[in-house]
């Protein structure tokens, strides 16, 4: 089955402690990102890869680090956390050509 | 930089009403336009819309590209309480990984 899978949906963890979200998918796909989500503000993307070891900052990176060694994986790393770093995070894939994004299924992080 | 403005925020309607939800965008080399539903979970995929013309995903739901206008509108006729969700429109650029850059989406509440 198709699917982009992320780790772990939900994490409480407290304010500097290093945490990683990881995300992988089956199908392929050259491009991923992550997002971040909160009320009101709807999806923001905080870094997005083109392929494998090609990665850029999105409109949000401050604070992120993400890594694309293999294709199907691409983990977003927050090095030192802070409580505004609580968020609903996504991570999407899409294949080249004109086709719709893949969604995990959230990772829910609380920083306190 | 580009711009997605969707309208309006929120919408409260009975089933049976009609909704038309908006989507207007700021994109470079604008090439599709997707739109998804979601509710308590990750986004999911509701049109593709490449070209100006109508788009029908089933009976209840159609959807209008105006390339011209840099516009697109989501219908949802005779609504049903499982319609309430948030939906988000995101156009693509051609030639940017950046891939989707989504609108702050519409909040869609349909009473019983």
């Amino acid at each position: 089955e198709a699917q982009v899978t992320q780790n772990p949906r939900y994490l409480i963890t407290v304010t500097g402690k290093k945490l990683t979200v990881t995300c992988s998918q089956n199908m392929n796909h050259e491009y991923m990102s992550w997002y971040r989500q909160d009320p009101g503000l709807g999806l923001r993307q905080i870094y997005y890869s083109m392929n494998v070891e090609v990665t850029d900052k999105g409109d949000v990176p401050e604070g992120y680090k993400v890594s694309r060694k293999e294709k199907r994986n691409f983990p977003l790393i927050l090095e030192s956390p802070s409580p505004n770093q609580t968020s609903l995070y996504f991570c999407a894939s899409r294949g080249q050509g004109l086709m719709e994004a893949f969604f995990g299924q959230g990772t829910r992080l609380t920083v306190v | 930089e580009d711009k997605v403005v969707q309208s309006p925020l929120s919408l409260v309607v009975h089933e049976g009403d009609t909704v038309t939800l908006n989507c207007s965008y700021e994109v470079t080399n604008f090439r599709s336009l997707l739109w998804y539903k979601q509710e308590k979970k990750a986004p999911t995929f509701l049109f593709m819309l490449t070209s100006s013309g109508i788009e029908k995903k089933s009976g209840r739901l159609s959807s209008i590209l105006d390339k011209k206008e840099l516009f697109s509108i989501l219908n949802i006729t005779a609504t049903q309480t499982g319609d309430s969700a948030v939906y988000l429109c995101a156009p693509i650029s051609s030639g940017s990984a950046r891939q989707l850059t989504f609108g702050s989406g519409t909040q869609l509440t349909v009473l019983p």
